[in-house]
């Protein structure tokens, strides 16, 4: 059973574009959905997080859209470098504090 | 370095043989987690404690699997009779228990290589 579906699995992106990566769940409990960045031989490092009282939050280059009613969130990198060059994956918990269920992620290549 | 450490960071065994890995979460963290993580796929959860309770296990965690977490501070995760299927990237978080702090922060992980 996949509680949190992502796509695409992988991303090619142009220097300066947009990435943009998609994330659907299932459980209406989830409240908290947060974004992983890793690079190979790493642990997954937060980027951003969004709870379901909002829509959007910006941070920096990295943007997450929610759409509660559609059960789906998404992350847009703008203005896409080479160093963003790395697999990412979204996550959900319930009420915080509580083990993340991640989908199975999504590899980015930023090309020049 | 305050962040999560966890040693060794590569682990290379024979299967039926036990091994155990270690984490130190960030100091001030209460809650700690296991995932295991194989190639190409997301996260895992295997185990979580709160201080040195441990809260809950995953369906993925056989009998082979232990975990504990003595004095509330770091944790060790013990595999007996390892087997080829345990080879994946062990992963260790830990959080603050807050109603305004919901991150969880990994570590760089431990392979292990059962041969």
């Amino acid at each position: 059973q996949q509680q949190v579906k992502q796509s695409p699995q992988s991303l090619i992106v142009q220097k300066g574009g947009i990435s943009i990566i998609n994330c659907a769940y299932e459980n209406t409990a989830f409240d908290y959905f947060p974004w992983y960045q890793q690079f190979p031989g790493k642990g997954p490092a937060l980027l951003i997080a969004i709870r379901p009282d909002v829509s959007e939050k910006k941070e920096g280059r990295f943007t997450i859209s929610f759409n509660k009613s559609a059960k789906q969130f998404s992350l847009h990198i703008m203005d896409s470098q080479p160093g963003d060059s790395a697999t990412y994956f979204c996550a959900a918990s319930f009420s915080g504090n509580t083990p993340l269920v991640f989908g199975k992620g999504t590899r980015l290549s930023v090309i020049a | 370095d305050t962040g999560v450490s966890q040693n060794p960071r590569h682990k290379i065994t024979k299967r039926g043989q036990n091994v155990t890995f270690r984490c130190d979460p960030i100091s001030e963290h209460n809650r700690l987690y296991w995932y295991r993580q194989t190639l190409g796929q997301g996260p895992e959860f295997l185990t979580y404690f709160q201080n040195e309770a441990q809260l809950e296990k995953s369906r993925l965690l056989s009998d082979r699997f232990s975990a504990e977490r003595p004095k509330g501070s770091f944790s060790t995760l013990e595999i007996q009779r390892t087997e080829q299927g345990d080879s994946a990237m062990y992963l260790c978080a830990s959080s603050a228990t807050s109603a305004f702090s919901y991150e969880q922060y990994f570590g760089p992980g431990t392979r292990l290589t059962v041969t």
